[in-house]
Protein backbone atom coordinates (compact mmCIF):
# COMPACT_ATOMS: atom_id res chain seq x y z
CA UNK A 1 0.00 0.00 0.00
CA UNK A 2 1.34 3.41 -0.76
CA UNK A 3 0.76 6.44 1.48
CA UNK A 4 1.32 7.94 4.21
CA UNK A 5 1.56 7.01 8.32
CA UNK A 6 1.97 9.10 10.77
CA UNK A 7 2.36 7.60 14.50
CA UNK A 8 1.46 8.07 16.76
CA UNK A 9 -1.88 8.67 16.60
CA UNK A 10 -3.13 10.03 20.59
CA UNK A 11 0.50 11.47 22.15
CA UNK A 12 0.17 12.90 25.57
CA UNK A 13 2.68 16.03 26.74
CA UNK A 14 4.55 16.66 30.05
CA UNK A 15 5.21 19.60 31.03
CA UNK A 16 8.42 20.50 29.76
CA UNK A 17 9.18 17.51 27.98
CA UNK A 18 10.09 16.96 23.47
CA UNK A 19 7.76 14.80 21.90
CA UNK A 20 8.49 13.34 18.26
CA UNK A 21 5.98 13.15 16.23
CA UNK A 22 6.62 10.13 12.85
CA UNK A 23 5.83 10.79 9.52
CA UNK A 24 6.58 8.36 6.61
CA UNK A 25 5.67 8.23 2.98
CA UNK A 26 6.62 5.55 0.36
CA UNK A 27 5.07 7.67 -2.57
CA UNK A 28 8.72 8.66 -3.63
CA UNK A 29 7.58 12.32 -2.87
CA UNK A 30 10.14 14.72 -2.52
CA UNK A 31 8.34 17.36 -0.75
CA UNK A 32 6.92 16.98 2.52
CA UNK A 33 4.91 18.75 4.95
CA UNK A 34 3.44 19.36 8.55
CA UNK A 35 0.56 21.52 9.32
CA UNK A 36 -1.02 22.36 12.93
CA UNK A 37 -5.24 22.57 13.13
CA UNK A 38 -6.91 23.81 15.50
CA UNK A 39 -10.84 23.10 16.03
CA UNK A 40 -12.70 24.75 13.68
CA UNK A 41 -9.46 26.72 11.71
CA UNK A 42 -8.14 25.81 8.96
CA UNK A 43 -4.36 24.37 8.38
CA UNK A 44 -1.44 26.07 9.09
CA UNK A 45 1.79 25.09 7.99
CA UNK A 46 4.40 24.42 10.65
CA UNK A 47 7.57 23.43 8.20
CA UNK A 48 8.09 22.22 4.93
CA UNK A 49 10.69 20.40 3.04
CA UNK A 50 11.78 20.24 -1.05
CA UNK A 51 14.70 17.86 -0.92
CA UNK A 52 16.39 15.85 2.01
CA UNK A 53 18.95 17.61 4.17
CA UNK A 54 16.94 21.21 3.73
CA UNK A 55 13.64 22.31 5.29
CA UNK A 56 12.04 25.63 5.60
CA UNK A 57 9.99 27.62 8.50
CA UNK A 58 6.33 27.66 7.91
CA UNK A 59 3.98 30.46 9.30
CA UNK A 60 4.18 29.24 12.70
CA UNK A 61 7.63 27.89 13.21
CA UNK A 62 8.12 28.60 16.17
CA UNK A 63 8.43 26.15 19.56
CA UNK A 64 8.87 23.24 16.64
CA UNK A 65 11.96 21.51 14.82
CA UNK A 66 11.84 19.02 12.12
CA UNK A 67 15.09 16.73 10.25
CA UNK A 68 14.84 15.62 6.64
CA UNK A 69 17.64 13.01 6.57
CA UNK A 70 15.89 10.58 4.71
CA UNK A 71 13.47 10.99 1.46
CA UNK A 72 10.84 9.19 3.48
CA UNK A 73 10.74 10.60 6.52
CA UNK A 74 10.09 13.93 8.00
CA UNK A 75 9.72 13.80 11.98
CA UNK A 76 8.97 16.48 13.63
CA UNK A 77 9.37 17.68 17.62
CA UNK A 78 7.33 19.62 19.71
CA UNK A 79 9.68 21.31 21.82
CA UNK A 80 8.96 22.67 25.78
CA UNK A 81 9.47 26.22 24.19
CA UNK A 82 5.98 25.79 22.33
CA UNK A 83 3.48 26.48 24.86
CA UNK A 84 0.35 25.44 23.74
CA UNK A 85 1.13 22.48 21.94
CA UNK A 86 -2.32 21.04 21.86
CA UNK A 87 -3.71 20.31 18.55
CA UNK A 88 -4.28 18.37 15.38
CA UNK A 89 -0.99 17.86 13.58
CA UNK A 90 -1.24 16.54 10.05
CA UNK A 91 1.48 15.89 8.12
CA UNK A 92 1.40 15.84 3.78
CA UNK A 93 3.52 15.04 1.19
CA UNK A 94 3.74 16.27 -2.79
CA UNK A 95 4.79 14.74 -5.95
CA UNK A 96 8.18 17.21 -6.42
CA UNK A 97 8.87 21.00 -4.93
CA UNK A 98 7.24 22.88 -7.81
CA UNK A 99 4.21 20.74 -7.47
CA UNK A 100 3.43 21.72 -3.37
CA UNK A 101 1.14 23.77 -5.28
CA UNK A 102 -0.96 20.81 -6.62
CA UNK A 103 -2.38 17.94 -4.89
CA UNK A 104 -0.79 17.37 -1.07
CA UNK A 105 -1.56 13.76 -0.17
CA UNK A 106 -1.92 13.61 4.06
CA UNK A 107 -1.48 11.17 6.42
CA UNK A 108 -4.49 10.57 9.29
CA UNK A 109 -2.73 12.90 11.38
CA UNK A 110 -1.85 12.86 15.16
CA UNK A 111 -3.57 14.26 18.05
CA UNK A 112 -1.63 15.84 20.72
CA UNK A 113 -2.59 16.45 24.11
CA UNK A 114 -0.87 18.22 27.67
CA UNK A 115 -1.31 16.03 30.74
CA UNK B 1 -1.59 33.62 6.74
CA UNK B 2 -5.38 32.52 6.16
CA UNK B 3 -6.36 33.56 2.21
CA UNK B 4 -9.24 31.32 1.73
CA UNK B 5 -12.61 31.81 3.84
CA UNK B 6 -15.47 29.22 3.44
CA UNK B 7 -18.89 29.65 4.26
CA UNK B 8 -21.12 28.64 5.58
CA UNK B 9 -19.19 27.63 8.68
CA UNK B 10 -21.59 24.80 9.29
CA UNK B 11 -24.49 23.84 6.62
CA UNK B 12 -27.21 20.56 7.33
CA UNK B 13 -29.01 19.17 4.59
CA UNK B 14 -31.02 16.04 4.13
CA UNK B 15 -29.67 13.29 2.03
CA UNK B 16 -30.67 13.36 -1.97
CA UNK B 17 -30.02 17.68 -1.56
CA UNK B 18 -27.84 18.80 -3.53
CA UNK B 19 -25.17 21.18 -1.20
CA UNK B 20 -23.44 24.04 -1.84
CA UNK B 21 -20.15 25.53 -0.80
CA UNK B 22 -18.18 28.45 -1.34
CA UNK B 23 -14.59 29.86 -0.95
CA UNK B 24 -13.57 33.44 -1.10
CA UNK B 25 -9.98 34.38 -1.41
CA UNK B 26 -7.81 37.98 -1.52
CA UNK B 27 -4.89 37.54 -3.59
CA UNK B 28 -4.32 36.47 -7.49
CA UNK B 29 -3.43 32.68 -7.67
CA UNK B 30 -2.41 29.89 -9.65
CA UNK B 31 -5.24 27.88 -8.73
CA UNK B 32 -7.63 26.39 -5.77
CA UNK B 33 -8.11 23.56 -4.26
CA UNK B 34 -10.86 21.51 -2.94
CA UNK B 35 -10.30 19.08 -0.06
CA UNK B 36 -12.57 16.83 2.66
CA UNK B 37 -11.68 15.90 5.94
CA UNK B 38 -13.54 13.82 8.18
CA UNK B 39 -13.69 13.94 11.58
CA UNK B 40 -10.47 13.08 13.07
CA UNK B 41 -8.93 11.91 9.91
CA UNK B 42 -6.28 13.56 7.00
CA UNK B 43 -7.56 14.91 4.40
CA UNK B 44 -8.26 13.99 0.97
CA UNK B 45 -8.24 15.73 -2.23
CA UNK B 46 -11.12 16.25 -4.29
CA UNK B 47 -10.24 18.56 -7.53
CA UNK B 48 -7.90 21.36 -8.37
CA UNK B 49 -9.28 23.90 -10.66
CA UNK B 50 -6.65 26.22 -11.95
CA UNK B 51 -7.14 30.39 -12.74
CA UNK B 52 -7.58 30.15 -17.04
CA UNK B 53 -10.59 27.25 -16.16
CA UNK B 54 -14.17 28.57 -15.09
CA UNK B 55 -15.68 24.89 -14.16
CA UNK B 56 -15.00 21.90 -13.42
CA UNK B 57 -16.77 18.09 -12.74
CA UNK B 58 -15.67 14.63 -10.99
CA UNK B 59 -18.43 12.65 -10.30
CA UNK B 60 -21.14 14.43 -8.28
CA UNK B 61 -19.00 17.28 -7.84
CA UNK B 62 -18.90 21.07 -9.44
CA UNK B 63 -16.88 23.16 -8.97
CA UNK B 64 -16.48 26.75 -10.30
CA UNK B 65 -14.24 29.26 -9.80
CA UNK B 66 -14.75 33.42 -10.64
CA UNK B 67 -11.52 34.92 -10.70
CA UNK B 68 -13.14 38.08 -11.20
CA UNK B 69 -14.65 38.01 -8.01
CA UNK B 70 -11.65 36.00 -6.48
CA UNK B 71 -14.20 33.01 -5.36
CA UNK B 72 -14.98 29.65 -5.67
CA UNK B 73 -18.15 27.22 -5.34
CA UNK B 74 -18.22 23.88 -4.50
CA UNK B 75 -21.49 21.70 -5.55
CA UNK B 76 -22.30 18.33 -4.35
CA UNK B 77 -25.40 16.76 -6.16
CA UNK B 78 -27.62 14.12 -5.21
CA UNK B 79 -25.62 14.44 -1.42
CA UNK B 80 -25.26 10.78 0.79
CA UNK B 81 -24.88 10.23 4.22
CA UNK B 82 -20.84 9.48 3.71
CA UNK B 83 -20.54 12.87 2.41
CA UNK B 84 -21.03 14.36 5.97
CA UNK B 85 -17.20 15.73 6.70
CA UNK B 86 -15.60 19.11 6.68
CA UNK B 87 -14.61 21.10 2.90
CA UNK B 88 -11.61 23.15 2.71
CA UNK B 89 -10.42 25.05 -0.07
CA UNK B 90 -6.49 25.92 -0.68
CA UNK B 91 -5.30 28.55 -2.90
CA UNK B 92 -1.58 28.75 -3.99
CA UNK B 93 -1.31 32.46 -3.86
CA UNK B 94 1.19 33.96 -6.42
CA UNK B 95 4.29 34.83 -4.69
CA UNK B 96 3.59 32.48 -2.22
CA UNK B 97 6.86 30.33 -1.97
CA UNK B 98 5.22 26.69 -3.02
CA UNK B 99 2.38 27.23 0.26
CA UNK B 100 -0.76 26.03 0.21
CA UNK B 101 -2.86 28.93 2.10
CA UNK B 102 -6.31 27.22 3.55
CA UNK B 103 -10.16 28.39 4.78
CA UNK B 104 -11.40 27.37 8.04
CA UNK B 105 -13.66 24.88 6.41
CA UNK B 106 -17.26 24.00 6.19
CA UNK B 107 -18.89 21.53 8.33
CA UNK B 108 -21.46 19.81 6.00
CA UNK B 109 -24.03 17.21 7.88
CA UNK B 110 -26.04 14.82 5.71
CA UNK B 111 -29.38 13.84 7.47
CA UNK B 112 -30.52 10.73 6.66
Amino acid sequence: DGGITQSPKYLFRKEGQNVTLSCEQNLNHDAMYWYRQDPGQGLRLIYYSQIVNDFQKGDIAEGYSVSREKKESFPLTVTSAQKNPTAFYLCASSIDPSAAQETQYFGPGTRLLVL
Amino acid sequence: SQQGEEDPQALSIQEGENATMNCSYKTSINNLQWYRQNSGRGLVHLILIRSNEREKHSGRLRVTLDTSKKSSSLLITASRAADTASYFCATDAIGSNYQLIWGAGTKLIIKP
